[in-house]
């Protein structure tokens, strides 16, 4: 099956400092890839959609200038989280789907903890 | 507003039992995926369903669809200690949204 490719899997960084997490598709293009917020014991949240070439959308009460996306290419999408505080630890996992894939395929997450 | 419930939240059986786990949602959705959660690990896709009365069996686990009812169930038979994992059901809506579930703790006990 796809593969979406997650990194890095665990971050420990400094309140303040900016981390950036790569989400790659390996084996498909992916159109539209999404990004998650997980907190312990919690479901999803989505955080943000964006499609290869465009604006990100993010959803209600996730600030675009804090968390920033970017999917310049079909097979890769970042998330920079700026000025992380302690608030912002959490697991977050990206997802991808190919164009008129009905199946959506997840990364392995990764863990923040900001200090 | 774009809801998806699920029930129950933590359930705990016995080996050798049958179970079932609701996933209601609120609004017409064109696809619902039931996953699994390792603790620490991320998604397994388990299944997808796209039309009404969609049945989907892999090994123990079964998964159906009722569109007219908005509800979705993930089906147990004779669980082993290896399914105990967090499923989670979600919806998805044309527009790209996708909403998750809270998530069904399972617990199977020998």
């Amino acid at each position: 099956g796809a593969v979406v490719s997650q990194h890095p899997s665990r971050v420990i960084c400094k309140s303040g400092t900016s981390v950036k997490i790569e989400c790659r598709s390996l084996d498909f293009q992916a159109t539209t890839m999404f990004w998650y917020r997980q907190f312990p014991k919690q479901s999803l949240m989505l955080m943000a959609t964006s499609n290869e070439g465009s604006k990100a959308t993010y959803e209600q009460g996730v600030e675009k200038d804090k968390f920033l996306i970017n999917h310049a290419s079909l097979t890769l999408s970042t998330l920079t989280v700026t000025s992380a505080h302690p608030e912002d630890s959490s697991f977050y996992i990206c997802s991808a789907r190919g164009q008129g894939g009905e199946k959506l395929f997840f990364g392995s997450g990764t863990q923040l903890s900001v200090l | 507003e774009l809801k998806v419930e699920q029930n129950p939240l933590f359930l705990s059986m016995q080996e050798g039992k049958n179970y079932t786990i609701y996933c209601n949602y609120s609004t017409t959705s064109d696809r619902l995926y039931w996953y699994r959660q390792d603790p620490g690990k991320s998604l397994e896709s388990l299944f997808v369903l796209l039309s009404n009365g969609a049945v989907k069996q892999e090994g123990r686990l079964m998964a159906s669809l009722d569109t007219k009812a908005r509800l979705s169930t993930l089906h147990i038979t004779a669980a082993v200690h290896d399914l105990s994992a967090t499923y989670f059901c979600a919806a998805h809506y044309n527009n790209n949204d996708m909403r998750f579930g809270a998530g069904t703790r399972l617990t199977v006990k020998p």
